[in-house]
């Protein structure tokens, strides 16, 4: 079953705005992980926020976890054309594996 | 560059025809995985190893098999493609599980 829910499934704003997606989950998890997606290509790590984390930073990323509402939030800030992309969040729940969300397209316009 | 590889990056095969699509890396890492990912969806976990330990998903084709010779590669077999099993498939390893994973560039697989 499909653990991770993203909102919005799209996301169009201007080159400098901020981004911000969203991801809800279902079960209790040791991490969550948030990943970005080229069209055609493969996925690329962005950062992992442990289940006793509450926020964390990387650059112009900034994740949440609220494991009380089961959901994270990733912000991407001054966005740059290079942004777009889908990003698809995952969660680890114990098991050897991830289970990703269906992702958010971002587009920024230049 | 410590890296995943997978080749071909295209494929083009018959109905029914098998193919087998590789996956290799050089990160020594102990988990690689298999993802099916279809058109604006999610992947789809296929299966993983762990070391030699092979873990099949419960809903993964029988059509789909999967060999990992040594720690560095790992092949997927499709022994029977339909033209459901048109996709990208994603390889992905990690050190440990439930770590980040590092994935391949993807094979674009096309089924005639």
């Amino acid at each position: 079953s499909q653990q991770g829910e993203e909102d919005p499934q799209a996301l169009s704003i201007q080159e400098g705005e901020n981004a911000t997606m969203n991801c809800s989950y279902k079960t209790s998890i040791n991490n969550l992980q948030w990943y970005r997606q080229n069209s055609g290509r493969g996925l690329v790590h962005l950062i992992l926020i442990r289940s006793n984390e509450r926020e964390k930073h990387s650059g112009r990323l900034r994740v949440t976890l609220d494991t009380s509402k089961k959901s994270s939030s990733l912000l991407i800030t001054a966005s740059r054309a290079a942004d777009t992309a889908s990003y698809f969040c995952a969660t680890s729940q114990g098991a050897q594996k991830l289970v990703f969300g269906q992702g958010t397209r971002l587009t920024i316009n230049p | 560059d410590a890296m995943v590889i997978q080749n071909p990056r295209y494929q083009v095969t018959q109905f029914g025809k098998p193919v087998t699509l590789s996956c290799s890396q050089t990160l020594n890492h102990n988990v690689m995985y298999w993802y099916q990912q279809k058109s604006s969806q999610a992947p789809k976990l296929l299966f993983h190893y762990y070391d030699k330990d092979f873990n099949n998903e419960a809903d993964t084709p029988d059509n789909f098999q999967s060999r990992r010779p040594n720690t560095s590669f790992c092949f997927l077999d499709i022994r029977s493609p339909g033209l459901g099993d048109a996709a990208m498939y994603l390889c992905a390893t990690s050190r440990e599980s439930n770590n980040e994973q590092f994935f391949g560039p993807g094979t674009r697989l096309t089924v005639l």
